[in-house]
């Protein structure tokens, strides 16, 4: 498809469970954010890319969290040791180009990840 | 990054036209406003940008103050599937730096639709 595509759109874990959650941007993009979202919640950042690099992740709110994009396309967030607290939305994004105020950012549909 | 203020919540009939404000007082010369609106069990969509002038696309129009200090997106006939939460963004340039490239959502307003 053309769009963002994250997998798997269900997660259930058990407390404890290191989990992975894949991103799939549109083709060509240079930019890959994360973002983490609670329930009646607007988004909150987690993690930037730029290609492979990754360049800002200030938003991540433990060691727990890591992620990768190693070869400037398919990125993947993992979560080690899964808490109740990390039930959460977890959304993808994707831009163009660098300079990236003036273009549009495309949001896959995001991964449900609740921990029991 | 620059903040913006948004109503918690408005209602509108079908139909109708829409008038969603934000506030951004401390808006940059090189910050873009940004529209998205996120659909219930969606990711965010992209709505409408711009920097000064007002801006019109196929899904809504944007309106600019003058001092850049407020904006609002209009819907010109609002359906039942424009019900969602509509946040306007603030978001630089980037061409300086990297880092600020990423879109900061604040709590939006969620936008009921009246059949």
């Amino acid at each position: 498809g053309a769009g963002v595509s994250q997998s798997p759109r269900y997660k259930v874990a058990k407390r404890g469970q290191d989990v992975a959650l894949r991103c799939d941007p549109i083709s060509g993009h240079v930019s890959l954010f994360w973002y983490q979202q609670a329930l009646g919640q607007g988004p909150e950042f987690l993690t930037y890319f730029q290609n492979e690099a990754q360049l800002d992740k200030s938003g991540l709110p433990s060691d727990r969290f890591f992620a990768e994009r190693p070869e400037g396309s398919v990125s993947t967030l993992k979560i080690q040791r899964t808490q109740q607290e990390d039930s959460a939305v977890y959304l993808c994004a994707s831009s163009l180009v660098l300079g990236a105020g003036n273009t549009e950012a495309f949001f896959g549909q995001g991964t449900r990840l609740t921990v029991v | 990054d620059a903040k913006t203020t948004q109503p918690n919540s408005m209602e509108s009939n079908e139909e109708e036209p829409v008038h969603l404000p934000c506030n951004h007082s401390t808006i940059s010369g090189t910050d873009y406003i940004h529209w998205y609106r996120q659909l219930p069990s969606q990711g965010p969509e992209y709505v409408i940008h711009g920097l000064t002038s007002n801006v019109n696309n196929r899904m809504a129009s944007l309106a600019i103050a003058e001092d850049r200090k407020s904006s609002t997106l209009i819907l010109h006939r609002a359906t039942l599937r424009d019900a969602a939460v509509y946040y306007c963004i603030l978001r630089d340039k980037g061409l300086r730096d990297f880092g600020n490239e990423k879109l900061t959502f604040g709590t939006g307003t969620r936008l009921t639709i009246i059949p």
